[in-house]
């Protein structure tokens, strides 16, 4: 079957750097977005990857290998305002996004 | 500025009703789709649509029904509703065929089937 695995929760203090990591098996594989979703709001685009390596969109960062099934997403100099949940998703073969449940980040001052 | 808007953003219905969840957007995109958004799980898709008059059946599609008419439009009807229908529903819309072009999400509707 297919499956994504990220952890339900993290806990990272204002200013810092957290990893989210995300691992997925998917029958074929066309590339890896991550999305934010504030509380209560809609889903947004934060980056999508289909080679291997890390791509770099200011505070944000988000890394993939596909040999490994594996990425995570950077977050430097953490702000309040990255408190929400971060929805890894990968495209299948059928070019179909399989979503994961999300990280909830608390962010704590 | 175009968007994606969905109505109504709040329903509460009674089991057995039909409802019809309204989906429109205004960036002229082909794909469109329906997801559900229930606590401990991802977003599990109900229905896309590749362009007009041509709809599909995602992972979770059993008790639900879309017809596109328009580029604008994706409609979402519960033939009856159940309560394990009670979830917060997405639609999205994105340009590019394929599937792997950024997908922009509408505000979401709560639906509580009592």
């Amino acid at each position: 079957g297919q499956n994504i695995d990220q952890p339900t929760e993290m806990t990272a203090t204002e200013g810092a750097i957290v990893q989210i990591n995300c691992t997925y098996q998917t029958s074929g594989f066309n590339g890896l977005f991550w999305y934010q979703q504030h509380a209560g709001e809609a889903p947004t685009f934060l980056s999508y990857n289909v080679l291997d390596g890390l791509e770099e969109k200011g505070r944000f960062s988000s890394f993939l290998s596909r040999s490994k099934g594996y990425s995570y997403l950077l977050l430097k100099e953490l702000q309040m305002k990255d408190s929400a949940s971060y929805l890894c998703a990968a495209l299948d073969s059928n070019y179909q996004l399989i979503w994961g449940a999300g990280t909830k980040l608390i962010i704590k001052p | 500025d175009a968007e994606i808007t969905q109505s109504p953003r709040h329903k509460i219905t009674e089991t057995g009703r039909q409802v019809t969840l309204a989906c429109h957007q205004t960036w002229n995109h082909n794909n469109m789709f329906w997801y559900r958004q229930d606590l401990g799980h991802g977003l599990r898709l109900i229905h896309y649509s590749y362009g007009v008059q041509d709809t599909n059946k995602g992972e979770v599609s059993d008790g639900y029904s879309v017809s596109r008419s328009n580029t604008e439009d994706l409609p979402l009807t519960l033939e009856s509703a159940a309560s394990s229908q009670t979830s917060v529903y997405f639609c999205a819309s994105s340009l590019l065929a394929g599937g792997s072009d950024t997908q922009y999400f509408g505000p979401g509707t709560r639906l509580t089937v009592l």
